[in-house]
């Protein structure tokens, strides 16, 4: 079965640095997705991707973050100058109608700032 | 308050019992997601609903629009079925892309 993967798995970063996590979507998926959880906490919507643009980005999504399709297979989230408070899990996903048929989710990439 | 609530936040369960996890919600939904967490950490879509009852397996998925409600079912539960589960609602004030969810039920089922 088709599977959404991410690279890294984990990632160490000095704070301030810049962060690129990588996601290769299933490949007819139209729709893409970043969400993160922090340890020990729900997981949270950050945004969501449709023909090469953000369809949605929630109040976590902030001038920090950007996301890009650089090519037809991967979709990246990118953290400008990465804080402390940006650790935690972050999730891919994708779908191939937003709203009617399910996401299906990476592994996740664990990133750890120090 | 919490657009989506879960309970319980723990169950932990002889194995073969039968598991009801519920979730309850606030908000007008277009869909509603059951959603699995591995200890590792990684997410596995179980069903997507909007309306009545859905099964695969040993698991259930049931939705009542009506009163904001659905429940997650397990028959016969295995070890193997020790998780985190977690219910997410596609909301319609939003573009129909945003899932919003719950704090998960953690799940331990005993041999």
């Amino acid at each position: 079965e088709p599977e959404v993967t991410q690279t890294p798995s984990h990632q160490v970063t000095q704070m301030g640095q810049e962060v690129i996590l990588r996601c290769v979507p299933i490949s007819n998926h139209l729709y893409f997705y970043w969400y993160r959880q922090i340890l020990g906490q729900k997981v949270e919507f950050l945004v969501s991707f449709y023909n090469n643009e953000i369809s949605e980005k929630s109040e976590i999504f902030d001038d920090q973050f950007s996301v890009e399709r650089p090519d037809g297979s991967n979709f990246t989230l990118k953290i400008r100058s990465t804080k402390l408070e940006d650790s935690a899990m972050y999730f891919c996903a994708s779908s191939d109608f937003a709203g009617y048929q399910p996401q299906h989710f990476g592994d996740g990439t664990r990133l750890s700032i120090l | 308050k919490n657009e989506v609530e879960q309970s319980p936040q723990n169950l932990t369960a002889q194995e073969g019992e039968f598991i009801t996890i519920n979730c309850s919600y606030s908000v007008g939904i277009s869909a509603l997601h059951w959603l699995q967490q591995h200890p590792g950490g990684g997410i596995v879509s179980l069903f997507m609903l909007s309306s009545g009852k859905k099964k695969h397996g040993r698991l259930i998925a049931t939705i009542n629009i009506q009163e904001k409600h659905s429940s997650l079912h397990i028959t016969a539960s295995h070890p193997r079925d020790s998780a985190v589960y977690i219910c997410a609602v596609l909301t319609k004030e939003t573009s129909g892309s945003r899932l919003t969810f719950g704090e998960g039920t953690q799940l331990t089922v005993n041999p």
